[in-house]
Order: structure tokens, then sequence, then C-alpha cells
């Protein structure tokens, strides 16, 4: 089974600044999906970015990138130029690539991001 | 277009009723999911239909009951609520094998049980 740990409950940063939240998973597989998902204080989620493990390249949306660190079993999300709007909790997720596990994603503890003016 | 919707957003309701959530897709995904987020935000898998077969059933309750009509509708039936049941209930969908199951959520269901 996979698991996935987020170690930060809470971060803090200012406007504009750079904030990277950790996440590191277990998992026996060699093909497989992490995500970032974002949930606002409206509730919904919403992914924020997604990386293939068999690509080395690590992945950018925007403001968003991602340090993935395979051996490691990492998987950091950095935020750059941070907003207000990017208050949120962030949930780090792992899903199997294909097969017959029809997709449940694992999910971590979460991390709330606090951005301040 | 609403790609995943929900009703209701939230239900307050009365330890041992019975009351049903209801969620449908229009993104023609083939596998759809009930999730529950708890008082602390973490978030567990509870059931995935494909094709509008049981796929998933993660040690949820006899109480929860799925039903899949179709594809596109995954209702949640829950009888006999008990205070424990309080959470948010998001529904989700996907398309299997495809970009890791990348899950499209729906707005969330908040139970309250008094």
């Amino acid at each position: 089974a996979q698991t996935v740990t987020q170690s930060q409950p809470e971060m803090s940063v200012q406007e504009a600044e750079t904030v990277t939240l950790s996440c590191t998973y277990d998992t026996s597989e060699n093909n497989y999906y992490l995500f970032w998902y974002k949930q606002p204080p409206s509730r919904q989620m919403i992914l924020v970015i997604r990386q293939e493990a068999y690509k080395q390249q690590n992945a950018t949306e925007n403001r968003f990138s991602v340090n993935f660190q395979k051996a490691a079993k990492s998987f950091s999300l950095k935020i750059s130029d941070s907003q207000l709007g990017d208050t949120a909790m962030y949930f780090c997720a792992f899903g199997r690539d294909g097969g017959t596990s029809y997709g449940k994603l694992t999910f971590g503890q979460g991390t709330i991001l606090t951005v301040h003016p | 277009d609403t790609a995943v919707s929900q009703t209701p957003k939230y239900l307050v309701t009365q330890m041992g009723n019975d009351k049903s959530i209801k969620c449908e897709q229009n993104l023609g995904h083939d596998t759809m999911y009930w999730y529950k987020q708890d008082s602390k935000k973490f978030l567990k898998i509870m059931f995935s239909y494909n094709n509008k077969e049981l796929i998933i059933n993660e040690t949820v309750p006899n109480r929860f009951s799925p039903k899949s009509p179709d594809k596109a509708h995954l209702n949640l039936h829950i009888n006999s609520l008990e205070l424990g049941d309080s959470a948010v209930y998001f529904c989700a969908s996907s398309r299997p094998g495809v970009l890791g199951n990348e899950q499209f959520f729906g707005p969330g269901t908040r139970l309250t049980v008094l």
C-alpha cells in the first residue's frame, strides 16, 4: 500500500516571496503519478500540478513548480511570487499509473499555507 | 458548465435519520469516487465505481451504500446516521489509466449530524 506524508501541518509566507511545501511517499510501484491539490476556504479541490514518475524533468505550471526526487521518494511544491489567493490547504497525492486499481488517490495529511500581505 | 456537481452542498440532520447525496459528472469519465474529509481535513477514499460496477470499497460501514444508475451518476445513501458521520463528502471522477487517474472533484457536501 502507498503512503503519503506531509510533515508540515502549517506554513506561512509573505506576499511575493517563495515557499516550499514538502511531501514524501512510499511505494513499490515504478510507474505512478504525483499530484498537488489546493483546497481554498471555498473547499473546492483544485489540481495545481501533476508529475509523471517516468519523467525526469520537474513539472512547472506558471508560479508553481515541483522538485521530484524519485530515488528519495520526495515531491515538494515550490510556489514563487506568493499571492494572497494562494492561501489554502495543499494536499500531496499519489496515483497509480494504469492497472486495475481504478484510480484511487492516496492523499497526505495536508499543509495549511497562509500568505500574509 | 459544472464538470462534477453534488447536491446538496449542506445537509444538517438528526442522528438515526437516512439521507442521500447525489453526484453527477458531465466529463464522460468512466470512474467515479466518494471521498470523506474528516474534521482534521484528512481525505480518504470510500468507494469507487467503474462503469456502474463497484471496484473499491474501503472498509466503510454497511450503513453507507453507493448506487450508480449510470456511469455519469454516483449517489451515496447513508442509513441510521451517527454523530461520527459528520464530515465533508466529495464526489470525484476520472478516466482510468489516464494521467495517473487525475481526479476531478465536486464542490463537496458538508454533512452535520446532530
